[in-house]
């Protein structure tokens, strides 16, 4: 079964400073990815999905971005960060032929603070 | 518009406690249920699911839910809460669109368990 691993766990970091969140996928080819961003008491928002190495389609407009660099690696980043940036970040991925299923497999998340 | 409902921001119940979480939707399809669970600081995992078939659906950890057309609802049932139970449960609603993207999330119902 997939296993899908995010890092760093926890960061804070200072408004303006660069950002990058990591997430790798154990346990599948070619999955789609997604990454969601959950504020407290406002559910998941879903951010970028990609369903290929370099496909990346961004859901929101916003100070983030997404890269696929590889087939099971997922990155998230910004080159300046607002406050309003701060959140529980999550990497999902559905393995393909079960993309439709709404079955996503999550990673552990991680948390960032913006001060 | 489409809409996923948890009514329930918080529920308290005593361990041993039977557990019922309502969610209502607004779909204009025939909607893909589920329901997910998230342990406090971790990832989502999913509990159930229901595509078509028996309304009656079961799923990990002793979990059921009842997709009932006629009231927009998928409520989740549990005989008897363990204190382990204790976690954020999320109702999501979609369709097979290819991918996940078009997910709909609850903001989630906070359970916490008496001993």
């Amino acid at each position: 079964s997939q296993t899908i691993h995010q890092w760093p766990a926890t960061l804070v970091q200072p408004v303006g400073s660069p950002l990058s969140l990591e997430c790798t996928v154990e346990g599948t080819s070619n999955p789609n990815l997604y990454w969601y961003r959950q504020a407290a008491g406002r559910g998941l928002q879903l951010l970028f999905y990609s369903v290929g190495i370099g496909q990346i389609s961004s859901e929101v407009p916003q100070n983030l971005s997404a890269s696929r660099p590889q087939d099971r690696q997922f990155i998230l980043s910004s080159k300046k960060l607002l406050l309003s940036d701060s959140g529980f970040y999550l990497c999902a991925c559905t393995p393909k032929g079960r993309g439709g299923t709404g079955e996503l497999f999550f990673g552990e998340g991680s948390r960032l603070t913006v001060l | 518009a489409q809409s996923v409902t948890q009514p329930d921001i918080h529920i308290t119940v005593s361990e041993g406690a039977s557990l019922e979480l309502r969610c209502n939707y607004s779909y204009g399809a025939t909607p893909y249920l589920f329901w997910y669970v998230q342990s406090p600081g971790q990832g989502l995992q999913l509990l159930l699911k229901y595509f078509s078939g028996d309304t009656l659906v079961q799923g990990i950890k002793g979990f059921e839910a009842e997709f009932k057309r006629s009231q927009s609802s998928f409520n989740l049932r549990k005989p008897s809460v363990h204190w382990s139970d204790a976690a954020e449960y999320f109702c999501a609603v979609g369709r097979n669109a290819g991918n996940n993207r078009k997910l709909i999330w609850g903001l989630g119902t906070s359970l916490a368990v008496n001993p």
